[in-house]
């Protein structure tokens, strides 16, 4: 099955810096890559996700980067913010295909600190 | 609000109690999931639906764990004789029919057992 490596595990930053979150995934089906951010006591929100014909993806200060042929995709901030403070989990998943489930297999988390 | 409903919040449970959660989606969602996270691990997939068929089941899904969701709708999930082990968020996530991918999660239910 799918095996998502996500780091790093912890990243503490100054407000105005950019946090850039790496993962690697192991099954080259997988074609659609979802970012969550998940603050304490709630579910997981969706942030922005790629789909395996793009390489990058752009939304306000967030954006998101695929190369399918290493297998890595990632997550940057840019001007971070104190509110951007919380758990980011990558995901990935394979859709389209017939029989297909499209469930998430998640990577284990960064706790992303923006220090004021 | 038109987002994923999850109750209870939280439960507390003695071990060997039965306990069930119920998920709300977002209306016209078919499909939707069930996952389980434990403390400091990203959400781990329990189960599947599309429509009322429970299509995959993982094998974190032990049989004292049963999910349904009649008539396509709410779900429930239940687990009988809980241990302590069983002690997690479970999470409810629905997506759309146009099977684009996104899925949108519920704030979950916080299960402990003592």
């Amino acid at each position: 099955g799918e095996n998502v490596e996500q780091h790093p595990s912890t990243l503490s930053v100054q407000e105005g810096d950019s946090a850039v979150i790496k993962c690697t995934y192991s099954d080259s089906a997988s074609n659609y890559f979802p970012w969550y951010k998940q603050e304490l006591g709630k579910g997981p929100q969706l942030i922005i996700d790629i789909r395996s014909n793009v390489g990058e993806k752009k939304d306000q200060r967030i954006a998101v980067t695929l190369n399918k042929t290493a297998k890595h995709f990632s997550l940057h901030i840019t001007e971070t913010q104190p509110e951007d403070s919380a758990v980011y989990f990558c995901a990935a998943s394979r859709v389209g295909s017939g029989g297909s489930n499209y469930k998430l297999t998640f990577g284990k988390g960064t706790l992303l600190t923006v220090n004021p | 609000d038109t987002g994923v409903s999850q109750n209870p919040r939280h439960k507390i449970t003695k071990r060997g109690q039965n306990v069930t959660f119920r998920c709300d989606p977002i209306s016209e969602h078919n499909r939707l999931y069930w996952y389980r996270q434990t403390l400091g691990q990203g959400p781990e997939f329990l189960t599947y639906f599309q429509n009322e068929a429970q299509l995959e089941k993982s094998r974190l899904l032990s049989d004292r764990f049963s999910a349904e969701r009649p008539k396509g709708s709410f779900s429930t999930l239940e687990i009988q004789r809980t241990e302590q082990g069983d002690s997690a968020m479970y999470l409810c996530a629905s997506s759309p029919w146009t099977g684009t991918g996104e899925a949108f999660f519920g704030q979950g239910t916080r299960l402990t057992v003592v």
